[in-house]
């Protein structure tokens, strides 16, 4: 059972908008950055949102994230079909001494 | 800035494997670097972390004693080795970096390919 929780699920038409949410507690979200990563079949984690809301340089502006107390969000503007993957959510655990991680979002584009 | 991973490896239960991932592009000593397991249809699992520059090293407490992390920052690279596999080691294994010199605040930006190890008798 992952730290951080996650619904296993969301979908979307194209140019619809989604969220994905990402709950946590007061010594990972309430207290540090929350990251997110895409992931493609069989492919590594990408870097999609660092420090809770930054998009590093060649993500699409259509990614957002924001973080309030002990939950986070990912949105999704503009859904194309590229967008299918998985999705997760991480923030440094305070009592863990280390990262921990949502058990992902498979995201459909119907 | 890359992390680039060893190959996949096929192991039978009990023996012994040692997997690596090397830092170019940025100072390797510099930054905290950690291992992540994917287990087959599952979610990413932290197991570990260690600082290049000291060794200083800390483990998630689910992998604490199952595997060891080290590091040889003369070739910048990193290590995750295993003394007895068994069949519940089976995995993709990422090597992932810290964005900072200071472990805290941020989870990892940087990560590697992957390495999948297979323990099948």
């Amino acid at each position: 059972q992952s730290v951080l929780t996650q619904p296993p699920s969301a979908s979307g038409t194209p140019g619809q908008r989604v969220t994905i949410s990402c709950s946590g507690n007061s010594s990972n979200i309430g207290s540090n950055f929350v990251y997110w990563y895409q992931q493609l079949p069989g492919k590594a984690p990408k870097l999609l949102i660092y420090r809770s809301n930054q998009r590093p340089s060649g993500v699409p502006d259509r990614f957002s994230g924001s973080r309030s107390g002990t939950s986070a969000s990912l949105a999704i503007s503009g859904l194309r079909s590229e967008d299918e993957a998985d999705y997760c959510c991480a923030a440094w655990d305070d009592s863990l001494s280390g990262p921990v991680f949502g058990g992902g979002t498979k995201l459909t584009v119907l | 800035v890359q992390l680039v991973q060893s190959g996949a490896e096929v192991k039978k239960p009990g023996e012994s494997l040692k997997i690596s991932c090397k830092g170019s592009g940025y100072y390797f000593t510099n930054y905290w670097i950690g291992w992540v397991r994917q287990m087959p249809g599952k979610g990413l699992e932290w197991m570990g972390i260690l600082y290049p520059g000291d060794s200083d090293t800390k483990y998630s407490p689910s992998f604490q004693g199952q595997v060891t992390i080290s590091a040889d920052k003369s070739i910048s690279t990193a290590y995750l080795q295993w003394s007895s596999l068994k069949a519940s080691d089976t995995a993709i294994y990422y090597c992932a970096r810290h964005p900072t010199s200071v472990a805290g605040l941020d989870a990892f930006d940087i990560w590697g390919q992957g390495t999948m190890v297979t323990v099948s008798s």
